[in-house]
């Protein structure tokens, strides 16, 4: 079965400072894994994708992930946290097109001026 | 412009009570989700339909049913066997046939049992 385990419930960065938010994931076979940003009662955005090819993974606002197979992971990084980016973040994976996605917990981050 | 269309956004009902969350979407995908969010849990998959008349159960079904007769619409009564309700409520879709692996999220329902 997959999981996805996100570490650290909560991560506080300064603005300007690096965010590291860190995912890793169980799977059988080659994963799909996600990114997504969600911004209070809203629904969920999506931040990157990684499906197949290269494992440097760029997305939208400044963000990108690395899929390290070795390793599980699928951590998301921002050279240059900006107060916007303050919202929760999920990691989330799946085993094939089409099937639904298996979230982790969620990671909310803050940014302080 | 195309989306999903969750309705209404907060819905309070006495217990009891069954109620039935809307999801639209007119994006022309196949595949329908529901998920539930609570507060440190993330997204936990309640039903998903990959063709319409048919739909799977996920993790946490109990308490829940649906229906998916037509391509566009996905709805979710959340019925009084569910012993919790209270909780956000989001639909996404995806077009796994047209190549797009990821879900697609509408606004999402807040229900709260009063």
């Amino acid at each position: 079965a997959q999981s996805v385990t996100q570490l650290g419930s909560h991560v506080s960065v300064s603005e300007g400072a690096l965010v590291l938010l860190r995912c890793n994931y169980s799977s059988s076979v080659p994963p799909y894994l996600f990114w997504y940003v969600q911004y209070p009662n809203q629904g969920l955005q999506l931040l990157l994708k990684y499906t197949t090819g290269a494992t440097l993974v760029k997305g939208i606002n400044g963000f990108e992930a690395e899929f390290k197979k070795s390793e599980t992971s699928f951590h998301l990084t921002k050279p240059s946290a900006h107060m916007s980016d303050a919202a929760e973040y999920f990691c989330a994976v799946s085993d094939q097109a089409g099937t639904a996605l298996i979230f982790g917990k969620g990671t909310t981050l803050s940014v302080s001026s | 412009d195309g989306g999903i269309t969750q309705s209404p956004k907060y819905l309070f009902r006495k217990e009891g009570q069954n109620v039935t969350l809307s999801c639209e979407q007119n994006l022309n995908h196949d595949a329908m989700y529901w998920y539930r969010q609570d507060p440190g849990q993330g997204l936990r998959l309640i039903y998903y339909s990959q063709i319409v008349n048919d739909f799977q159960k996920g993790d946490i079904a109990e308490g829940y049913s649906v229906s998916r007769e037509k391509k566009e619409s996905f709805p979710l009564t959340v019925t009084s066997a569910q012993k919790n309700p209270t909780a956000f409520y989001l639909c996404a879709s995806s077009f796994p046939t047209g190549g797009t692996v990821e879900a697609f999220f509408g606004q999402g329902t807040r229900l709260t049992v009063v």
